[in-house]
């Protein structure tokens, strides 16, 4: 396994596009997350899914940001009408629920975003 | 409100000695975990040590310990005979339901050679 993978890695748009971000996490993981990461910060908790469902989103997440992981697998994170205070390193991180190390999350190398 | 602190911005240690970075949160949960993550420059964050919030025995993993006081909700990382691979950002992290995670604001390690 090649471990959490995002596309695109950078991504620069113009303020009012859309933008969608892929997530291929582990394989055999069901759980999906969803992060955002500004400059000096930590990591702040968007939204997970278990397999298709999305169980949780943050305030954070304002009516622009819809996530989906349709078949349970992959997840993709679209920004309608971005702004610049979208501009951050976007985060998705997968772990396997249930048992022992169902905790831990695997985080891959994130999608940089920024908007002019 | 499950927070998370990371009082040093930033820190530096010389190659081959040992840096102890710290952290502290708040919770009134009882069972939870606690994470040190590390992300290299322009790379991704990996996990460096795991405790579980039931066990009193301090996690170590080779050169990396912890030092976990859960009535003071202290959760320090301690990193012996550093090497210039270990400059990072590191970030504590503390998850209670296996949902999301909170993390602080991170330290930024360099080590010196």
């Amino acid at each position: 396994d090649t471990g959490v993978s995002q596309d695109p890695r950078h991504k620069i748009t113009k303020r009012g596009q859309n933008v969608t971000f892929r997530c291929d996490p582990i394989s055999e993981h069901n759980r999906l997350y969803w992060y955002r990461q500004t400059l000096g910060q930590g990591p702040e908790f968007l939204t997970y899914f278990q397999n298709e469902a999305q169980l949780e989103k943050s305030r954070l997440l304002s009516d622009r940001f819809s996530a989906e992981r349709p078949k349970g697998s992959f997840s993709t994170l679209e920004i309608q009408r971005t702004e610049q205070g979208d501009s951050a390193m976007y985060l998705c991180a997968s772990s396997l629920a249930g048992g022992l190390g169902s905790y831990e999350q695997y985080f891959g190398p994130g999608t940089r975003l920024t908007v002019t | 409100a499950q927070t998370v602190t990371q009082s040093q911005p930033e820190m530096s240690v010389q190659e081959a000695e040992t840096v102890t970075l710290s952290c502290t949160y708040d919770t009134s949960e009882n069972n939870y975990y606690l994470f040190w993550y590390k992300q290299p420059p322009s790379r991704q964050m990996i996990l460096v040590i795991r405790q579980e919030a039931y066990k009193q025995q301090n996690a170590t993993e080779n050169r990396f310990s912890v030092n976990f006081q859960k009535a003071a909700k202290s959760f320090s990382l301690k990193i012996s005979d550093s090497q210039l691979g270990d400059t990072a950002m590191y970030f504590c992290a503390f998850s209670w339901n296996n949902n999301d995670m909170r993390f602080g604001a991170g330290t930024r390690l360099t080590v010196k050679p």
